[in-house]
Protein backbone atom coordinates (compact mmCIF):
# COMPACT_ATOMS: atom_id res chain seq x y z
CA UNK A 1 0.00 0.00 0.00
CA UNK A 2 1.42 3.67 -1.18
CA UNK A 3 1.84 5.65 1.98
CA UNK A 4 3.42 9.76 1.62
CA UNK A 5 3.12 11.00 5.53
CA UNK A 6 4.14 14.26 5.86
CA UNK A 7 5.36 16.29 9.24
CA UNK A 8 7.02 18.97 10.23
CA UNK A 9 4.58 21.32 10.55
CA UNK A 10 3.46 24.20 12.91
CA UNK A 11 3.36 27.41 13.89
CA UNK A 12 6.15 29.52 13.17
CA UNK A 13 6.58 33.89 12.74
CA UNK A 14 6.79 36.18 9.82
CA UNK A 15 10.36 35.62 8.59
CA UNK A 16 11.04 32.65 10.17
CA UNK A 17 11.76 28.96 9.24
CA UNK A 18 10.68 25.64 8.97
CA UNK A 19 11.40 22.55 7.24
CA UNK A 20 8.47 19.91 5.92
CA UNK A 21 9.03 15.85 5.87
CA UNK A 22 6.99 13.45 3.63
CA UNK A 23 8.18 10.19 4.26
CA UNK A 24 6.82 7.72 1.43
CA UNK A 25 6.38 3.85 1.11
CA UNK A 26 4.90 1.70 -0.71
CA UNK A 27 6.60 1.98 -3.73
CA UNK A 28 10.26 3.13 -5.95
CA UNK A 29 10.24 6.39 -4.36
CA UNK A 30 13.37 6.89 -6.33
CA UNK A 31 11.78 6.41 -9.72
CA UNK A 32 9.09 9.29 -8.59
CA UNK A 33 9.08 12.54 -9.59
CA UNK A 34 7.36 14.30 -6.32
CA UNK A 35 5.24 17.40 -5.77
CA UNK A 36 4.33 19.75 -2.55
CA UNK A 37 0.78 20.82 -2.88
CA UNK A 38 -0.32 23.62 -0.58
CA UNK A 39 -4.11 24.49 0.29
CA UNK A 40 -4.64 28.10 2.56
CA UNK A 41 -7.87 27.57 5.06
CA UNK A 42 -11.34 27.52 2.85
CA UNK A 43 -8.90 28.07 -0.38
CA UNK A 44 -7.55 25.94 -3.47
CA UNK A 45 -5.20 23.85 -4.36
CA UNK A 46 -1.33 25.87 -5.34
CA UNK A 47 0.88 23.75 -7.03
CA UNK A 48 4.26 24.68 -4.91
CA UNK A 49 7.15 22.42 -6.69
CA UNK A 50 8.75 19.21 -7.77
CA UNK A 51 11.89 17.35 -7.63
CA UNK A 52 12.55 15.01 -10.46
CA UNK A 53 14.43 11.62 -9.99
CA UNK A 54 18.15 11.08 -10.16
CA UNK A 55 17.80 9.78 -14.03
CA UNK A 56 16.58 13.29 -14.40
CA UNK A 57 19.17 15.13 -12.43
CA UNK A 58 16.88 15.71 -9.61
CA UNK A 59 15.81 19.20 -11.17
CA UNK A 60 13.70 21.44 -9.54
CA UNK A 61 10.80 23.32 -10.69
CA UNK A 62 8.52 25.90 -8.47
CA UNK A 63 5.67 28.35 -8.73
CA UNK A 64 6.49 31.75 -8.90
CA UNK A 65 5.25 32.48 -5.24
CA UNK A 66 7.52 30.40 -3.42
CA UNK A 67 10.93 30.89 -5.74
CA UNK A 68 13.89 31.86 -3.83
CA UNK A 69 12.50 31.44 -0.82
CA UNK A 70 11.08 27.34 -0.70
CA UNK A 71 13.54 24.61 -1.43
CA UNK A 72 12.30 21.22 -2.65
CA UNK A 73 15.13 18.38 -1.46
CA UNK A 74 14.95 14.23 -1.79
CA UNK A 75 17.24 11.38 0.18
CA UNK A 76 16.47 8.59 -1.71
CA UNK A 77 18.10 6.18 0.44
CA UNK A 78 15.48 7.62 3.02
CA UNK A 79 12.59 7.00 0.86
CA UNK A 80 11.84 11.14 1.91
CA UNK A 81 11.16 14.46 0.19
CA UNK A 82 11.88 17.60 1.99
CA UNK A 83 10.39 21.44 1.67
CA UNK A 84 12.44 23.92 3.16
CA UNK A 85 10.42 27.19 3.48
CA UNK A 86 12.53 30.53 5.06
CA UNK A 87 11.04 33.72 4.90
CA UNK A 88 7.71 32.93 5.50
CA UNK A 89 4.90 35.62 5.37
CA UNK A 90 1.37 35.39 6.45
CA UNK A 91 0.06 33.81 3.30
CA UNK A 92 2.02 31.03 3.35
CA UNK A 93 -0.15 29.58 6.30
CA UNK A 94 -1.51 26.34 4.48
CA UNK A 95 -2.15 22.63 4.87
CA UNK A 96 1.05 20.95 2.77
CA UNK A 97 0.24 18.41 0.90
CA UNK A 98 2.85 16.00 -0.64
CA UNK A 99 1.89 13.81 -3.91
CA UNK A 100 3.49 11.84 -6.21
CA UNK A 101 1.14 13.02 -9.45
CA UNK A 102 2.81 11.98 -12.60
CA UNK A 103 1.54 9.10 -14.55
CA UNK A 104 -0.46 6.60 -13.56
CA UNK A 105 1.05 7.58 -10.04
CA UNK A 106 -1.40 9.53 -8.46
CA UNK A 107 -0.81 9.28 -4.46
CA UNK A 108 -1.17 12.42 -2.06
CA UNK A 109 -0.27 12.36 1.54
CA UNK A 110 -2.97 13.65 4.06
CA UNK A 111 -0.95 16.88 4.68
CA UNK A 112 0.82 19.19 7.26
CA UNK A 113 -0.22 22.31 8.26
CA UNK A 114 1.63 25.24 8.71
CA UNK A 115 0.59 28.36 10.45
CA UNK A 116 2.63 31.69 9.90
CA UNK A 117 1.54 34.16 12.20
CA UNK A 118 3.33 36.61 15.34
CA UNK B 1 2.54 32.32 -14.65
CA UNK B 2 0.11 31.13 -16.57
CA UNK B 3 -3.45 31.27 -15.05
CA UNK B 4 -6.06 27.87 -15.15
CA UNK B 5 -9.84 28.22 -15.40
CA UNK B 6 -13.12 26.08 -14.19
CA UNK B 7 -16.11 27.15 -13.78
CA UNK B 8 -16.72 28.11 -10.20
CA UNK B 9 -19.69 25.60 -9.47
CA UNK B 10 -21.92 23.72 -11.02
CA UNK B 11 -24.93 21.31 -10.23
CA UNK B 12 -26.32 18.26 -11.50
CA UNK B 13 -28.93 16.02 -10.82
CA UNK B 14 -29.29 12.32 -9.61
CA UNK B 15 -28.43 10.31 -12.45
CA UNK B 16 -27.72 13.06 -14.31
CA UNK B 17 -24.61 14.29 -16.76
CA UNK B 18 -22.38 16.98 -16.82
CA UNK B 19 -19.03 18.13 -18.03
CA UNK B 20 -16.50 19.81 -16.19
CA UNK B 21 -14.10 22.15 -18.14
CA UNK B 22 -10.49 23.28 -17.92
CA UNK B 23 -8.88 26.49 -20.08
CA UNK B 24 -5.74 28.13 -20.37
CA UNK B 25 -5.03 31.97 -20.75
CA UNK B 26 -2.25 30.77 -22.94
CA UNK B 27 -4.39 29.56 -25.64
CA UNK B 28 -5.95 25.99 -26.16
CA UNK B 29 -5.21 22.99 -23.40
CA UNK B 30 -3.77 20.56 -25.67
CA UNK B 31 -2.65 16.96 -24.68
CA UNK B 32 1.22 18.69 -23.96
CA UNK B 33 -0.49 20.08 -20.91
CA UNK B 34 -0.67 16.43 -19.11
CA UNK B 35 -4.10 17.84 -18.10
CA UNK B 36 -5.11 16.18 -14.16
CA UNK B 37 -8.16 15.79 -12.80
CA UNK B 38 -8.40 15.89 -8.94
CA UNK B 39 -11.43 15.30 -6.42
CA UNK B 40 -11.53 16.61 -2.96
CA UNK B 41 -14.27 15.66 -1.02
CA UNK B 42 -14.70 18.33 2.56
CA UNK B 43 -12.06 17.49 5.03
CA UNK B 44 -10.23 15.29 3.04
CA UNK B 45 -6.88 15.21 0.71
CA UNK B 46 -6.89 15.07 -2.69
CA UNK B 47 -7.85 12.47 -4.68
CA UNK B 48 -6.56 11.84 -8.63
CA UNK B 49 -8.89 10.92 -11.02
CA UNK B 50 -8.05 11.18 -14.00
CA UNK B 51 -4.11 11.41 -15.49
CA UNK B 52 -2.27 12.79 -18.68
CA UNK B 53 -5.91 13.68 -20.33
CA UNK B 54 -8.15 10.89 -20.23
CA UNK B 55 -6.57 8.06 -18.34
CA UNK B 56 -8.18 6.35 -15.29
CA UNK B 57 -6.92 5.01 -12.10
CA UNK B 58 -8.15 1.89 -10.58
CA UNK B 59 -9.84 3.95 -8.15
CA UNK B 60 -11.66 5.81 -10.44
CA UNK B 61 -14.96 5.16 -11.21
CA UNK B 62 -16.30 4.34 -14.02
CA UNK B 63 -18.48 7.37 -14.62
CA UNK B 64 -16.10 9.81 -14.70
CA UNK B 65 -13.94 10.55 -17.99
CA UNK B 66 -11.55 12.89 -19.53
CA UNK B 67 -10.81 14.41 -22.80
CA UNK B 68 -10.05 17.69 -24.44
CA UNK B 69 -13.02 19.45 -26.05
CA UNK B 70 -13.37 22.43 -27.75
CA UNK B 71 -9.38 24.06 -26.48
CA UNK B 72 -9.89 22.89 -22.91
CA UNK B 73 -9.33 19.85 -20.80
CA UNK B 74 -13.10 17.99 -19.67
CA UNK B 75 -14.25 16.04 -16.93
CA UNK B 76 -17.29 14.63 -17.43
CA UNK B 77 -19.43 12.83 -15.33
CA UNK B 78 -22.17 10.74 -16.56
CA UNK B 79 -25.12 9.24 -14.11
CA UNK B 80 -24.17 11.34 -11.16
CA UNK B 81 -24.20 9.94 -7.55
CA UNK B 82 -24.57 11.53 -4.20
CA UNK B 83 -21.11 10.90 -2.81
CA UNK B 84 -19.59 13.27 -6.47
CA UNK B 85 -20.26 16.48 -4.51
CA UNK B 86 -16.72 17.60 -4.16
CA UNK B 87 -14.66 20.08 -5.75
CA UNK B 88 -13.10 19.00 -8.59
CA UNK B 89 -9.80 20.72 -9.79
CA UNK B 90 -7.99 20.11 -12.93
CA UNK B 91 -3.85 20.81 -12.99
CA UNK B 92 -1.60 21.88 -16.28
CA UNK B 93 1.60 20.96 -16.72
CA UNK B 94 3.75 24.41 -18.69
CA UNK B 95 7.10 22.75 -19.67
CA UNK B 96 7.80 22.17 -16.55
CA UNK B 97 5.95 24.21 -13.89
CA UNK B 98 2.67 23.00 -12.47
CA UNK B 99 -0.90 25.52 -12.24
CA UNK B 100 -4.21 24.22 -10.88
CA UNK B 101 -7.23 25.82 -11.57
CA UNK B 102 -9.75 27.45 -9.05
CA UNK B 103 -11.80 24.28 -8.82
CA UNK B 104 -15.48 23.60 -9.11
CA UNK B 105 -18.01 22.84 -6.23
CA UNK B 106 -20.25 20.50 -8.13
CA UNK B 107 -23.44 19.80 -6.12
CA UNK B 108 -25.58 16.91 -6.53
CA UNK B 109 -29.21 17.90 -6.29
Amino acid sequence: EVQLVESGGGLVQPGGSLRLSCAASGFTFSDHFMDWVRQAPGKGLEWVGRIRDKVNSYITEYAASVKGRFTISRDDSENSLYLQMDSLKAEDTALYYCASIRGVHGYWGQGTLVTVSS
Amino acid sequence: QAVVTQEPSLTVSPGGTVTLTCGSNTGPVTSTHWPYWFQQRPGQAPRTLIYETGNKHSWTPARFSGSLLGGKAALTLSGAQPEDEADYYCLLSYGGPRVFGGGTKLTVL
